[in-house]
């Protein structure tokens, strides 16, 4: 076990509609990241979070969106999804923004039909 | 732009020995990691190299040399519990740091 909480596990949605994907890191860690997994891809980087604030950016859609609260966990929002979103997205994170190490949830596993 | 390169599947025995290469092309090149990923979990983290030269931990061990641009994950001792994804990751220095991952190497490990 990571230490990363990552809800929900499975994630079956229509296209069009809009979901949001929880992230907790682990305790401590200020820096959360946040990957998508397409079928037998490799890990695509989103965005990053420290502290609040957002300090990297991936190829993420426009119709993706992210933050992160105070109590630093962080939500990642997936908006006029379409069929080609389905994925699993990996939230991961690190003590501090210059990653060394990172430390993975379980992930969410979206399908949309 | 940036690329990272690493073979898409590699095959071995158990008890054998099995080199898993990465190249990449990238800019602002801080450091290279690996991660581990059996089907359906989390990628967890195995080693990582900021400087050239070989970093062992246990049965793993992995390289690097940053004028040939290259790295190498070495798995001693093979065991089937190793068949999994391996993916290379490189950190990236541009400000503000993110890790980007190659494709990955599928290993499987027969009897």
């Amino acid at each position: 076990d990571s230490g990363v909480t990552q809800t929900p596990k499975h994630l079956i949605t229509a296209t069009g509609q809009r979901v949001t994907l929880r992230c907790s890191p682990r305790s401590g860690d200020l820096s959360v990241y946040w990957y998508q997994q397409s079928l037998d891809q490799g890990l695509q980087f989103l965005i990053q979070y420290y502290n609040g604030e957002e300090r990297a950016k991936g190829n993420i859609l426009e119709r993706f969106s992210a933050q992160q609260f105070p109590d630093l966990h962080s939500e990642l929002n997936l908006s006029s999804l379409e069929l080609g979103d389905s994925a699993l997205y990996f939230c991961a994170s690190s003590v501090g923004p210059e990653n060394t190490e990172a430390f993975f949830g379980q992930g969410t596993r979206l399908t949309v039909v | 732009g940036q690329s990272l390169e690493q073979p898409s599947e590699v095959t071995a025995v158990e008890g054998a020995i099995v080199q898993i290469n990465c190249t990449y092309q990238t800019s602002g090149f801080y450091g290279l990691s690996w991660y581990q990923q059996h089907d359906g979990g989390a990628p967890t983290f195995l080693s990582y190299n900021g400087l050239d030269g070989l970093e062992e931990t246990g049965r793993f061990s992995s390289f690097l040399s940053r004028s040939d641009s290259y790295g190498y994950l070495l798995l001693q001792e093979l065991q089937m519990k190793d068949s999994a994804s391996y993916f290379c990751a490189v950190r990236k220095n541009t400000g503000f740091q993110k890790l980007v991952f190659g494709t990955g190497t599928r290993l499987l490990v027969s009897p």
